[in-house]
């Protein structure tokens, strides 16, 4: 069974770092791109971040360019993001998500997600 | 950005019903936009993607379909299992872009 669980979610100050983990299991990770994908309070889905399976070719999205980081521990199964220069607006839900496609063609959609790790930016 | 214009926001309808909810690009796209369920507390849940294909487990009263820029997730007959938040994403071009979501209650 596929699952998909956020760690690392926390209250930070305006200017402050973290970092998020997702921990992979009941699948081949290294096969798959990951996602992170964020939902502020009351509002929608926002797509923050891609890696591909072999962690080679990374994109973000414009609002956390030159902020924050994508990686992954292929021999951990651990996706992780950090968070840098957090501002109010960060404050969200963040889910980790699973792209459906096998290395090394990726889909570009998410078949699975976590139950997301809450980030609030307040001073 | 390719933005996607979901409509309604809100949609309240009787158990067996059938209901529409649409998104609608700002340019033209591939047939590359996916559905997504979500109920608070939950992960999101794949319903449809390639536009038309049904996610495997889905239930066939849900289907997906497209008119130009135009797509369209519709639920054959609304059960109260389906009230939840649901959202397009377009992936034809980075960055991916998610609907601002409808959501479905039960009059």
């Amino acid at each position: 069974e596929v699952q998909l669980v956020e760690s690392g979610g926390d209250l930070s100050q305006p200017g402050g770092s973290l970092r998020l983990s997702c921990a992979a299991s009941g699948f081949t990770f290294s096969n798959h791109a990951m996602s992170w994908v964020r939902q502020a309070p009351g509002k929608g889905l926002e797509w923050v971040s891609s890696i591909s399976g072999s962690g080679g070719s990374v994109h973000y999205a414009d609002s956390v360019k030159g902020r924050f980081t994508i990686s992954r521990d292929n021999s951990n199964n651990t996706l992780y993001l950090k968070m840098s220069s957090l501002r109010a607006e960060d404050t969200a839900l963040y889910f980790c998500a699973r792209d459906p496609g096998a290395a090394p063609q990726p889909r570009y959609f998410f078949d699975y997600w976590g139950l997301g790790a809450p980030v609030t930016v307040s001073s | 950005d390719i933005q996607m214009t979901q409509s309604p926001s809100t949609l309240s309808a009787s158990v067996g019903d059938r209901v529409t909810i649409t998104c609608r690009a700002n340019q033209k796209i591939s047939s590359w936009v996916a559905w997504y369920q979500h109920k608070p507390g939950k992960a999101p849940k794949l319903l449809i993607y390639d536009v038309y294909t049904l996610e495997s487990g889905v239930p066939s009263r849900f289907s997906g379909s497209e008119t130009g820029t135009e797509f369209a997730l519709t639920i054959s007959s609304l059960q109260p299992d389906d009230i939840a938040t649901y959202y397009c994403q377009q992936y034809d071009t980075y960055p991916w872009t998610f609907g601002q979501g409808t959501k479905v209650e039960v009059k």
